[in-house]
């Protein structure tokens, strides 16, 4: 059974400060995914990544994908406060069944 | 484009009755797939469908369907409600069933057991 780990849960951050998220998983995954989550709110998706080696980015989040380690890393580049969220990585077994870790909580303080 | 539209957005049940949640995709996805969010047990997956086909599901007892129809839009059903079953769940599409498309989520349906 594919489990995901999160961590940190919880993340305080300075404004201008770098930090990363590492999303660990069990088993042979195809895909990995991170969303964001703000409060009260749906999901957005904010990576999908295939293949070993595989590094997105996108304004001041950068994710990478490690297969032979089974580790995923969202890196936050200088912390601004509309960062603050919840984010989620998920692994897939069997195409489309997700199993998500339990989230990080990103406060950005000024 | 309209987004992926869940109804209804809030509903309030009472224990043992039944809810059905409905889905639209955006136009032309054909892929759906459910999720259930609670503050105990996290993100869990429910369904996914394709082309009226249930792909996968997830480890849910059997008070929990779902079914795709032939315009792609889906609906859960959850039978004989518990309190536990009062979360957030949430629906999603995309184009296809491949590994690199993007998944994009509805607003959600809170539901809440009383």
């Amino acid at each position: 059974e594919l489990k995901v780990e999160q961590n940190p849960l919880f993340l305080s951050m300075q404004e201008g400060k770098n930090y990363t998220i590492y999303c660990n998983y069990s088993t042979t995954s195809d895909r990995l995914y991170w969303y964001r989550q703000d409060p009260g709110k749906s999901l957005e998706s904010l990576f999908v990544l295939l293949s070993n080696g595989a590094v997105k980015q996108e304004g001041r989040l950068m994710a990478s994908l490690d297969t032979k380690a089974r580790l995923s890393t969202l890196h936050i580049t200088a912390a601004v406060h509309d960062l603050s969220a919840t984010y989620f990585c998920a692994a897939n077994t069997n195409a489309g069944k997700s199993t998500f870790g339990d989230g990080t909580t990103l406060t950005v303080k000024p | 484009k309209a987004g992926v539209t869940q109804t209804p957005r809030y509903l309030i049940k009472t224990r043992g009755q039944q809810v059905t949640l409905s889905c639209s995709p955006i136009s032309g996805h054909r892929s759906v797939s459910w999720y259930q969010q609670t503050p105990g047990q996290g993100l869990q997956f429910l369904f996914e469908y394709f082309s009226e086909t249930q792909r996968n599901k997830g480890n849910f007892p059997g008070r929990f369907s779902g079914r795709q129809f032939s315009n792609s839009r889906s609906e859960m059903n959850v039978s004989t409600l518990e309190l536990g079953d009062s979360a957030l769940y949430l629906c999603a599409s995309s184009i296809g069933t491949g590994a690199g498309n993007t998944i994009y989520f509805g607003e959600g349906s809170w539901l809440t057991v009383v």
